[in-house]
């Protein structure tokens, strides 16, 4: 079974830092890809930056980057320069493929992130 | 805009009764998924359909079912609906069904359903 990990409920940051948000995860699954999705108190999802389990850069999507370990099963997500605009829940989620031929996003229980003047 | 569109945006509706959600995928898209998020059980994959036919499945009641539709649409139909099922549902689209490359999953704004 799949299984995202994100441990910290909530963090603060200053405008202008740079924050980590951590993710690990768990799979047997060789073929994987791992998303950053944002949640703002309005409720939509917003894709945010993609790893695949065979990329051996990290992505990066303008201040976003995927810090990726793959030996550790951590992809955390680095946002740079915050913005009153990045305060906002945030998930980790894995895909992996089904029987099938489908494919599903498991995910973590996410990191309300606050970025304070 | 992500370009997934879902009807309704709210629904309050009482228990034992039925609902229909639905959902448009982003034009170009042949693959819908369901998720449903609550307080309880956070994030959960629903299912899948990919052109018609269902793809992959998860933790998804058997009080609920989904279809897609030859033009593409979906609906997902809940019902002998609990307090429980209060929840977002959430309608996401992909290009393909499966793990190839990118093949992002777009999210539409969701339904709050509410039951009383």
């Amino acid at each position: 079974a799949q299984k995202i990990t994100q441990t910290q409920p909530g963090m603060f940051v200053q405008e202008k830092e740079a924050v980590t948000l951590d993710c690990t995860y768990d799979t047997s699954d060789q073929s994987y890809g791992l998303f950053w999705y944002k949640q703002p108190s309005s409720g939509e999802m917003i894709f945010l930056i993609y790893q695949g389990s065979y990329d051996e850069q990290n992505a990066t999507e303008g201040r976003y980057s995927l810090n990726f370990q793959k030996a550790r099963k951590s992809a955390n997500l680095v946002i740079s320069a915050s913005q009153l605009g990045d305060s906002a829940m945030y998930f980790c989620a894995m895909r992996v493929g089904t029987t099938g031929g489908g494919n599903k996003l498991t995910f973590g229980t996410g990191t309300q992130l606050k970025v304070e003047l | 805009d992500s370009g997934v569109t879902q009807t309704p945006k709210h629904l309050i509706t009482a228990t034992g009764q039925r609902v229909t959600l639905r959902c448009s995928p982003r034009s170009g898209d042949l693959s819908v998924y369901w998720y449903q998020q609550s307080l309880d059980q956070g994030l959960q994959f629903l299912i899948q359909y990919y052109n018609g036919e269902e793809r992959a499945k998860g933790n998804i009641l058997e009080r609920f079912s989904a279809q897609q539709f030859p033009d593409l649409h979906s609906e997902l139909n809940l019902s002998s609906l609990e307090l429980g099922d209060s929840a977002l549902y959430f309608c996401a689209s992909s290009v393909s069904p499966g793990t190839g490359g990118y093949n992002e999953q777009f999210f539409g704004p969701g339904t709050r359903l509410t039951v009383l």
